[in-house]
């Protein structure tokens, strides 16, 4: 069985500045995928970025990357240049190669101060 | 906007009723999964369909059940209602059923069980 922590119930940003979300993960598999999502307040889940664990590289999407240290379990999504509409709940996910059968974290709600 | 059609998106009923919530994937995608976020266990996976056929189930309750149909629109059917299955409950397609093929969520419907 997989597992996905998310330590900081709750992040603050000031505008236009950098923060990194936090997130552990456990599984047996040896291939599997990350995922980051964000719950803003219209509630639909948007897919923000994925990484694929046989990827060395961290993948990077515009001013979303991630910190993947496999050995350590570890999934971090970075957030440069925060933006208001970036204020939202973020969910950590994985997926071990079963097909789009997601396991959660529990989310970590980030606000942007302006 | 996902392409994925969700309703209601708001349902109140009361406990030990049976309500059904309706899913309309993106145009194309042949497979629908169904998520349920509730506070006490966070998103959780119940059970997805590709091609009107179960594919995999997750922490779905026997109470509970889905179809999906041949014009591919699916269903999920929640009976003997408890006040724990107040939840919003998600569904999501993809065009196929490898996680390769990217996960679309549509809006939720929030029950409410009083």
């Amino acid at each position: 069985a997989q597992t996905v922590t998310q330590s900081q119930p709750e992040m603050s940003v000031q505008e236009a500045e950098t923060v990194t979300l936090s997130c552990t993960y456990d599984t047996s598999e040896s291939d599997y995928y990350l995922f980051w999502y964000k719950q803003p307040p219209s509630r639909q889940m948007i897919l923000v970025i994925r990484q694929e664990a046989y990827k060395q590289q961290n993948a990077t999407e515009n001013r979303f990357s991630v910190n993947f240290q496999k050995a350590a379990k570890s999934f971090s999504l970075k957030i440069s240049d925060s933006q208001l509409g970036d204020a939202a709940m973020y969910f950590c996910a994985s997926d071990n190669n079963a097909g789009n059968m997601l396991t959660f974290g529990g989310g970590t709600r980030l606000m942007v101060k302006p | 906007d996902s392409g994925v059609t969700q309703t209601p998106k708001h349902l109140i009923t009361a406990t030990g009723q049976r309500v059904t919530l309706r899913c309309s994937p993106r145009s194309g995608d042949l497979s629908v999964y169904w998520y349920q976020q509730s506070l006490d266990q966070g998103l959780q996976f119940l059970i997805q369909y590709y091609n009107g056929e179960e594919r995999a189930k997750g922490n779905i309750l026997e109470r509970f059940s889905a179809q999906q149909f041949p014009d591919l629109h699916s269903e999920l059917n929640l009976s003997s209602l408890e006040l724990g299955d107040s939840a919003l409950y998600f569904c999501a397609s993809s065009a196929t059923t490898g996680v390769n093929s990217p996960l679309h969520f549509g809006n939720g419907t929030r029950l409410t069980v009083t």
